[in-house]
């Protein structure tokens, strides 16, 4: 695609369910990134794909938090037992990875829950 | 200390000035460096990027690294209302793949 596709644009779930949110990076890039970004903060670092393989998921917050990339192109962010705390925008962005390199960001997802 | 510090702002600027954005950071081996705007309620738009030590424009925008002093700049000549948003800087390190770490945003209101 044009773009870094993020969906759904909107989620709202209830505490305690389970939520997977889909990447669909640019075509052709290798590098993921998932950024979670709160009201008023800049993005903050959760996981990063180089390939299929997590290169770097030192940003994730906990075990509840998981991200799977097995084709190397889409991705799913996966939060089980969700809290009130997990409530922001769920960036994802894509570059060539290699080296210095610009990411390009998704439009976001914004998760609540409830 | 945070990885990478921005005055959140918000920074007022009347239509025309130039808005100077600062940011400053710690690891002391980055290498490279980002500018991204974002609107509300939107995400990050990448504006510009600087690898060496100096002055790089880009249209109405210069961004400014120096590397001794740990410091990069985004200057916005002719700021129009519509360059209203909050920019981030972003930060990648040398060590290999690494994502971007980037600051909390300042916050620019440009006046008419």
């Amino acid at each position: 695609g044009a773009g870094v596709s993020q969906t759904p644009s909107n989620k709202v779930t209830e505490k305690g369910k389970y939520v997977e949110l889909r990447c669909d990076p640019i075509s052709g890039h290798t590098a993921l990134y998932w950024y979670r970004q709160s009201l008023g903060q800049g993005p903050e670092f959760l996981i990063y794909f180089q390939g299929t393989g997590a290169a770097d998921d030192s940003g994730l917050p906990n075990d509840r938090f998981f991200a799977v990339r097995p084709e190397g192109s889409v991705s799913t962010l996966k939060i089980q037992r969700t809290e009130r705390g997990d409530s922001a925008v769920y960036l994802c962005a894509s570059s060539y990875g290699q080296g210095n390199t610009e990411a390009f960001f998704g439009q976001g997802t914004r998760l609540t829950v409830v | 200390q945070k990885e990478v510090e921005q005055n959140s702002g918000p920074l007022s600027v009347p239509e025309g000035a130039i808005a100077s954005l600062n940011c400053t950071y710690s690891d002391r081996g980055s290498q490279s460096f980002f500018w991204y705007r974002q609107y509300s309620g939107k995400s990050p738009e990448l504006i510009m990027f600087i690898y060496s030590n100096g002055d790089k424009e880009d249209g109405r925008f210069t961004a400014q690294l120096n590397k001794a002093s740990q410091y990069v700049s985004l200057l916005i000549r002719d700021s129009q209302p519509s360059d209203s948003a909050t920019y981030l800087c972003a930060v990648k390190s040398a060590a290999g793949n690494t994502p971007l770490v980037f600051g909390q945003g300042t916050r620019l209101s440009v006046i008419a």
